[in-house]
């Protein structure tokens, strides 16, 4: 099992539409997530930490399972500006200490008029 | 405004050439990284310091080296010993000990090696 796996995708949507990408991850020991978001070309910016009570943040919602090892990114009423990939990141946790920070490869979304 | 700042946004350089990549930072963290990514590909980790004057290597640091002189600053040189120099590089710091834990990029250099 890859560390962090997301489906590529893409996901094209309409506009309106609502979304949700999932993310798996193999350490089940990590302590900390989070979803980045990164526009083409440009570099990744923090969109939400994950919350193991689920976190919301106007449209975003994140999930936290940590039975199944996965988090969730849910996007309701898609905009044309949320087209764009999003990358799902894990802290792992090794013999008692944090570990540097494992990026998925991302799951494009593209939004259409 | 508080941020990271990388230079250039693009290099072209020579192949055999060494070359360095500048990242500034004045968030006042203490870690500063360097991850490298190729199309289709997740961030990967070359070197991280979580300290002035300390560095380690991440996953791919062959043919990478940095220093950490000062806390605002950490260089990247890649070395003509590096098999595949062409990517896009990108530099974050974030503060160890915060709950969240969550690393800030700069806007990254990319990098032409012919």
């Amino acid at each position: 099992r890859k560390e962090v796996e997301q489906d590529p995708g893409p996901f094209n949507v309409p506009e309106g539409a609502t979304v949700a990408f999932n993310c798996t991850y193999s350490n089940s020991a990590s302590q900390s997530f989070f979803w980045y978001r990164q526009d083409c070309r440009k570099e990744p910016k923090l969109l939400m930490s994950v919350y193991s009570s689920g976190n919301e943040d106007g449209r975003f919602t994140a999930q936290l399972n940590r039975a199944s090892q996965y988090i969730s990114l849910l996007i309701r009423d898609s905009k044309l500006s949320d087209s764009a990939t999003y990358l799902c990141v894990v802290r792992p946790y090794y013999g008692g200490s944090q570990g540097n920070l494992i990026f998925g490869k991302g799951t494009k979304l593209s939004v259409k008029p | 405004d508080g941020g990271i700042t990388q230079s250039p946004k693009y290099l072209f350089r020579k192949e055999g050439q060494n070359v360095t990549l500048s990242c500034e930072q004045n968030l006042n963290h203490d870690a500063m990284y360097w991850y490298r990514q190729d199309p289709g590909q997740g961030l990967r980790l070359i070197y991280y310091s979580q300290i002035v004057n300390d560095f380690q290597k991440g996953d791919i640091a062959e043919g990478y080296s940095v220093s950490r002189e000062k806390k605002e600053s950490f260089p990247l040189t890649v070395t003509s010993a590096q098999k595949n120099p062409t990517a896009f590089y990108l530099c974050a710091s974030s503060t160890p000990g915060q709950a969240s834990y969550e690393q800030y990029f700069g806007p990254g250099t990319r990098l032409t090696v012919t």
